[in-house]
């Protein structure tokens, strides 16, 4: 599986757009990049995924470069619900998804 | 909406036990996939199935089988304990057929003691 690289932290203000920034530059033609969130040892969530096009859902937009080395994560209006563990992850769509150290995103009142 | 249902979602066992961890997938998901995560650590997958049959393997351990069942529903068995094997497992379904995205349980939190 293509490896990833996330920040380790962020901060972000409640009520501003946060951007998670991942890099996958090992990735292949056919594999998608995934982002999930686990929020205190609770099962991981499902946020978005995409292939090369930008994508947006009633959560976050997920931004993909064109030469799909990196993309970035939007979450429009953080919540102080929305800290937790995020995580970048690219695989193909067989779902074995292979979990690298995510970025731990704090949202502050 | 239906999740994906985990039970037990404690057990606490003593070292040479045996565990066994059931997983329900959300209706019509017909892949399973199996998670461990320790203490301070990202989840790593085990293992999974499809339509029943064994599809995927990772950093399973031999003390550690798995099956997915007629109904789709599976179970983990671990058998003679360790310290650390203590951690939360986690379940996630999916639909290869229809593909959709992997769905996660809220996890069994295992203590070996």
């Amino acid at each position: 599986d293509a490896k990833t690289t996330q920040p380790p932290s962020m901060d972000c203000a409640e009520g501003r757009a946060a951007n998670l920034p991942c890099n996958h530059s090992t990735i292949s033609g056919n594999e998608y990049v995934y982002w999930y969130r686990q929020i205190h040892s609770q099962g991981p969530q499902y946020i978005i995924h995409g292939l090369k096009n930008n994508e947006t859902n009633e959560m976050a937009s997920l931004i993909i470069t064109e030469d799909r080395k990196s993309s970035t994560l939007i979450l429009p209006h953080a919540t102080l619900r929305d800290t937790a563990v995020y995580y970048c992850i690219v695989g193909s769509n067989d779902y074995k998804l292979s979990f690298g150290a995510g970025t731990t995103v704090t949202v502050r009142a | 909406a239906a999740g994906v249902i985990q039970s037990p979602r404690h057990l606490i066992k003593e070292k040479r036990e045996t565990a066994t961890l059931k997983c329900y997938p959300i209706p019509r998901h017909d892949t399973v996939y199996w998670y461990q995560q320790g203490p301070g650590q990202d989840p790593q997958f085990l293992i999974s199935f499809y339509e029943k049959m064994q599809s995927d393997k990772g950093s399973i351990p031999d003390r550690f089988s798995a099956q997915q069942f007629s109904d789709y529903h599976s179970e983990l068995n671990m058998s003679s304990l360790e310290l650390g094997d203590s951690a939360l497992y986690f379940c996630a379904s999916s639909s290869f057929t229809v593909n959709t995205e992997a769905f996660f349980g809220q996890g069994t939190r295992l203590t070996v003691v």
